[in-house]
C-alpha cells in the first residue's frame, strides 16, 4: 500500500464552523506533512510531524491546528477560517525527515471552500 | 533557509520536441532533490529523485534529470515529449534536519498535438 488517503475530498464550511481534515498512511512512514496549495501556485509547507512530534510550524495562523494521534494519522483542525483560506490542502508522508529516504508521497488533497 | 527557482513559467512545445526545464536551488548543505508532476485535476506524483550517487537520474515516463552540484542545478529533460505530458512540473528540494521540502513555483508545460 503506497497511498496517502485524505478525507473529505471536498469541504465547504462557513467562517464560524469547526471542521477537521484527516489523513492516513500505512506505509510505516514516520514523517507527515500538511501543505496548502492555491490555484496555479506551488504547495506551501504548513506543518511537519516527525515521530508524532511537531517539528515545523511555518508561522501558520492558530485557526489551523494540527494533530498527530499516532504514526499513521494526521489531522488538521479548522476553526474560524477566512475566505482566503480556501485552497487545496495536501497531506504527505515520508520515511523520515532527514538522513535518508525523504521522498514524500502525496494524497489527493481536500478542496476546501470557506464561505 | 533553502529556496528553489524554476526559470520557465510556461513552456509550449510540439509533440516530439525535446524538453529541458531548469531548476536551481539555494542551500549550503546536503540536499535531496525531486521533480514532481501534477496533471490537471490530479495529485502530485513523483517523476524522479536524487539522494546521492550517479548525478544523472532516470525517472518514470522517459524523464531524466542531471544534478550539477557546482551549479546548484537539477534540470529535467525528456528527449521527445508527448501530448500526455501536458502538466505542471515542480522542482523540490529537501534540506535541513527538520523536514523542509520546499517547492519551486512550477513550470506549466503545454504540448501541442
Amino acid at each position: 500500500d503506497t497511498e496517502v488517503t485524505q478525507t473529505p475530498k471536498h469541504l465547504v464550511m462557513g467562517m464560524t464552523n469547526k471542521k477537521s481534515l484527516k489523513c492516513e498512511q500505512h506505509m510505516g512512514h514516520r514523517a507527515m506533512y500538511w501543505y496548502k496549495q492555491k490555484a496555479k501556485k506551488p504547495p506551501e509547507l504548513m506543518f511537519v510531524y516527525s515521530y508524532e512530534k511537531l517539528s515545523i510550524n511555518e508561522s501558520v495562523p492558530s485557526r489551523f491546528s494540527p494533530e498527530c494521534p499516532n504514526s499513521s494519522l494526521l489531522n488538521l483542525h479548522l476553526h474560524a477560517l477566512q475566505p482566503e483560506d480556501s485552497a487545496l490542502y495536501l497531506c504527505a508522508s515520508s520515511h523520515q525527515v532527514t538522513g535518508g529516504d525523504t521522498e514524500a508521497f502525496f494524497g489527493q488533497g481536500t478542496r476546501l471552500t470557506v464561505v | 533557509a533553502q529556496s528553489v527557482s524554476q526559470h520557465n513559467h510556461h513552456v509550449i512545445l510540439s509533440e516530439a520536441a525535446s524538453l529541458e526545464l531548469g531548476c536551481n536551488y539555494s542551500y549550503g548543505g546536503t540536499v535531496n532533490l525531486f521533480w514532481y508532476v501534477q496533471y490537471p485535476g490530479q495529485h502530485l506524483q513523483l517523476l524522479l529523485k536524487y539522494f546521492s550517487g550517479d548525478p544523472l537520474v532516470k525517472g518514470i515516463k522517459g524523464f531524466e534529470a542531471e544534478f550539477i552540484k557546482s551549479k546548484f542545478s537539477f534540470n529535467l529533460r525528456k528527449p521527445s515529449v508527448q501530448w500526455s505530458d501536458t502538466a505542471e512540473y515542480f522542482c523540490a528540494v529537501y534540506g535541513g534536519s527538520q523536514g523542509n521540502l520546499i517547492f519551486g513555483k512550477g513550470t506549466k508545460l503545454s504540448v501541442k498535438p
